[in-house]
């Protein structure tokens, strides 16, 4: 696509409820990152795939969090048995390759809200 | 470890004045430096980025910023704004050979009134 596209934009979900969040990043992008962004900071990092490999997990908070991208193109990030903590923005962004120096294009975020 | 300050989580200019935006890091290695900018509703868009060369970079949207090494500060500016440039600017830091995710800062909102 032209661009990175994100889905749900909004989400509101209950306290215990599992949510997925979708990411369409741009076609010909072999890596894929996701961030959470609490009100007021910046993006922290959270788990990131060269393809369908995932060589870094270390930004996942705990193990309610995971991430997919099994055909190497669209991602999913699903936080099991959510909590009020879990409310933040969270962005998908690709680049062409996994470099330092690469640009990374953010997608629009979806806005997750935890009752 | 790698660190990104940005000094102002608000800055309120003119419309015609100059910009400045700051950031400082702290890196182990020699960094990779970025700015970008987030308006509302959108995703964040890369203004530059600092990778080897020339310490001066040019951006998009009339911006500039200038890597210094001894200082540790990789500041953004603008020589005029506009009320376009209204939005949230983001710092962000990542090393050759270490942390190659970048960790970026908490932001700085800019402000451009008539």
């Amino acid at each position: 696509g032209a661009g990175v596209s994100q889905s749900p934009r909004y989400k509101v979900t209950k306290r215990g409820q599992d949510v997925t969040l979708r990411c369409d990043p741009i076609s010909s992008h072999a890596t894929l990152y996701w961030y959470q962004q609490a009100l007021g900071q910046g993006p922290e990092f959270l788990t990131y795939f060269n393809y369908e490999a995932q060589p870094d997990k270390s930004g996942l908070p705990s193990d309610r969090f995971s991430a997919e991208r099994p055909e190497g193109s669209i991602s999913t990030l699903t936080i099991q048995r959510t909590e009020q903590r879990d409310s933040a923005m969270y962005r998908c962004a690709s680049s062409l390759g996994g470099r330092e120096v690469d640009t990374q294009y953010f997608g629009p975020g979806t806005r997750l809200t935890v009752l | 470890a790698q660190s990104v300050t940005q000094l102002g989580s608000h800055v309120s200019v003119s419309e015609g004045a100059l910009v400045l935006l700051r950031c400082n890091y702290s890196s182990s290695v020699p960094p990779y430096l970025f700015w970008y900018v987030q308006y509302p509703n959108q995703g964040l868009q890369l203004l530059l980025k600092y990778t080897t060369g020339a310490t001066l970079v040019k951006g998009i949207n009339g911006f500039e910023a200038e890597f210094k090494k001894s200082e540790t500060s990789f500041h953004l500016t603008k020589p005029s704004a506009h009320m376009s440039d209204a939005a949230e600017y983001f710092c962000a830091v990542s090393g050759p050979g270490g942390s190659y995710i970048p960790t970026f800062g908490r932001g700085t909102s800019l402000i451009v009134h008539p």
